[in-house]
């Protein structure tokens, strides 16, 4: 099956800093990549889509300029969190859409859990 | 997007059969029903979808009712590495292909 990984599966960073965020379609082109935020005990929220060469659509309420996401190629999208703050501090999760596999089945990496002090 | 109602939480014993309910009252002509879980600290994975007839995979059965108002996610036989929170989600046949999580149910199972 499409194996979808992120990187670095783990961050701490100061607050302030910023942060980049991976996602890899390993073994197929993904035009469409989805990013969600967890928050412990919550269910998974969308925060964006993120199309290949285009700019990415985010949900009503969050804030483009902190997460800013680029799509350059058809297997890697990037989420980087600008200026991090506690309140920031989550389990971050991307997922792509193969193709080639038909639109029903979304395939999601193993998240990113980012601590901000 | 339509919404979709799920116990918070289900328990079952090992080898036994799970069903998980989902009530999609709202449920439009053009929507699937989508079940995806999540295993603790991991993204989720994909489990099944169906439109209108029942499914049925390695993984589960889907079992969707006549009028689509509800449907059940069948585990025909739960194991430990089953425990997991179980989301149901209508995703449009055309259109966006975004999922939207709801609360879902966390499934224990016993040894």
């Amino acid at each position: 099956g499409a194996v979808v990984s992120q990187h670095p599966s783990w961050v701490i960073c100061k607050s302030g800093t910023s942060v980049k965020i991976e996602c890899r379609s390993l073994d197929f082109q993904a035009t469409t990549m989805f990013w969600y935020r967890q928050f412990p005990k919550q269910s998974l929220m969308l925060m964006a889509t993120s199309n290949e060469g285009s700019k990415a659509t985010y949900e009503q309420g969050v804030e483009k300029d902190k997460f800013l996401i680029n799509h350059a190629s058809l297997t890697l999208s990037t989420l980087t969190v600008t200026s991090a703050h506690p309140e920031d501090s989550s389990f971050y999760i991307c997922s792509a859409r193969d193709p080639l596999a038909g639109v029903n089945e979304q395939f999601f990496g193993p998240g990113t859990r980012l601590t901000v002090l | 997007d339509a919404k979709t109602t799920q116990p918070n939480s289900m328990e079952s014993n090992e080898e036994e059969p799970v069903h998980l309910p989902c009530n999609h009252s709202t449920i439009s002509g053009t929507d699937y029903i989508h079940w995806y879980r999540q295993l603790p600290s991991q993204g989720p994975e994909y489990v099944i979808h169906g439109l209108t007839s029942n499914v049925n995979n390695r993984m589960a059965s889907l079992a969707i009712a006549e009028d689509r108002k509800s449907s059940t996610l069948i585990l025909h036989r739960a194991t430990l590495r089953d425990a997991a929170v179980y989301y149901c989600i209508l995703r449009l046949i055309q259109g966006a292909q975004k999922l939207v999580f709801g609360q879902g149910t966390r499934l224990t199972i016993n040894p």
